[in-house]
């Protein structure tokens, strides 16, 4: 069925170093694609998005990538800071058919000081 | 300061109680969606409102029930027929309906069970 996952539970993370937040899908169809933050017991908060015409996007010390062929985009998180400590996942949505976007189960950034 | 505003932060259910989850939004997004967070799992998709007067079953649309009145609200009532209910329920709206569109969050709540 269609998913959306990531590749590691946990990522732990020197300040100051750089992030790699990697996640794949399923679904061929899926062509607009977010990563969020989740803090605990807080709302997922919007950090960047990447359609499939593009393969790489850079915000503030973030950048995605996206790999059709392989069904795969990563978040970098550049500098990593005490305050990027949070959960990331990633969602995957479609232009067409459903109004559903499948969601990643997340992976926990840890920035060790 | 435009958002989706989720209320109340924490709730609980006694057992045979119908409960409803607060959400407002004032960004003029036609579409609005209610999802449901279990630890270890991804977001599931309740129930979901392209326009006023109108919305339809998501996955995980048994035990739960909406209605979108107004284009600014979008409430949620989890009843006694939801097995469940414990989890952290997230509101979100996109300006336009469809999965190519920026999807936006409230703050949450945490639903439990007495």
């Amino acid at each position: 069925g269609e998913s959306v996952g990531l590749h590691l539970p946990t990522l732990s993370v020197q300040e100051g170093d750089n992030s790699i937040i990697n996640c794949a899908y399923s679904n061929s169809a899926s062509d607009y694609f977010i990563w969020y933050k989740q803090e605990s017991g807080k709302g997922p908060q919007f950090i960047i998005d990447i359609r499939s015409n593009m393969d790489k996007r850079q915000g503030q010390r973030v950048t995605v990538l996206l790999n059709k062929t392989v069904k795969h985009l990563s978040l970098q998180i550049a500098a990593t800071q005490p305050g990027d400590s949070a959960v990331y996942f990633c969602a995957g949505g479609a232009a067409s058919g459903t109004y559903k976007y499948i969601f990643g189960t997340g992976t926990r950034l840890k920035v060790l000081a | 300061d435009g958002g989706i505003t989720q209320s109340p932060k924490y709730l609980f259910r006694k057992e045979g109680q119908n409960v409803t989850l607060s959400c407002e939004q004032n960004l003029n997004h036609d579409a609005m969606y209610w999802y449901r967070q279990d630890p270890g799992q991804g977001l599931r998709l309740i129930y979901y409102s392209q326009i006023v007067n109108d919305f339809q079953k998501g996955d995980i649309a048994e035990g739960y029930s909406v209605s979108r009145e107004k284009k600014e609200s979008f409430p949620l009532t989890v009843t006694s027929a939801q097995k469940n209910p414990t989890a952290f329920y997230l509101c979100a709206s996109s300006i336009r309906p469809g999965g190519n569109e920026k999807l936006f969050f409230g703050s949450g709540t945490q639903l439990s069970v007495l």
